[in-house]
């Protein structure tokens, strides 16, 4: 089956604007979760949406948000960009959710804020 | 607070020789750990679960809940265990979430 998709897969942004992240998860997941990776802070959980709704929430400000879709498939928003959200952006498809031995990650999006 | 550590960012060993890459937690509750990997140009993915006591491609990771650790090892490495290693809990109180720890790159050198 086909597997966890990102879109884009790179992005550049300008400090302030916003950015809109997209993640299609394998075909009968419900969990979407969403990661940011960066060299410093390493793989630090966001959220993760469960059947449309939002489930557990990581340790960032309210400038990032998400929200999912009647198919599962996960946005993520990222308002105000600052300098410091350049990261490459995961997300991880499951059936059951967080911490579910089935979860699946995508290739990520690679966003670079100037 | 809880916490994953991998103490070792980099880690080099020669094929056939075994290894063991470090993983240390702090966690009030009764952890669940996984392993993850990312093989070069990869996807991050599922290496190991400590609950399903399985050897993956030779690695092995033992709960140690008396030292709060959770090594993997291998044995005899082999040239393909090139990659980036992922410690990670399953924090369930409060809000539900991985942690993961910085992450080790380990080298297999011929």
């Amino acid at each position: 089956k086909a597997g966890v998709t990102q879109t884009p897969r790179y992005l550049i942004k300008t400090r302030g604007q916003q950015v809109t992240l997209s993640c299609s998860p394998i075909s009968g997941h419900r969990s979407v979760s969403w990661y940011q990776q960066t060299p410093g802070q390493g793989l630090q959980f966001l959220f993760e949406y469960f059947s449309e709704t939002q489930r557990n929430k990581g340790n960032f400000p309210g400038r990032f948000s998400g929200r999912q879709f009647s198919n599962s498939r996960s946005e993520m928003n990222v308002s105000t960009l600052e300098l410091g959200d350049s990261a490459l952006y995961l997300c991880a498809s499951s059936l059951r959710g967080v911490g579910s031995y089935e979860q699946y990650f995508g290739p990520g999006t690679r966003l670079t804020v100037t | 607070a809880q916490r994953v550590t991998q103490p070792e960012k980099l880690l080099s060993v020669f094929k056939g020789a075994p290894v063991e890459l470090k993983c240390n937690y702090s966690y009030s509750g009764s952890p669940e750990l996984f392993w993850y990997v990312q093989y070069s140009r990869q996807r991050l993915q599922l290496l190991l679960r400590h609950i399903s006591r399985e050897s993956i491609k030779g690695f092995t990771a033992d709960l140690n809940k008396g030292e709060t650790s959770f090594h993997l090892k291998k044995p005899f490495a082999q040239e393909e265990d090139s990659a980036m290693y992922y410690c990670a809990l399953n924090q369930i109180q409060g809000a539900q979430k991985l942690v993961f720890g910085q992450g080790t790159r380990l080298t297999i050198n011929p």
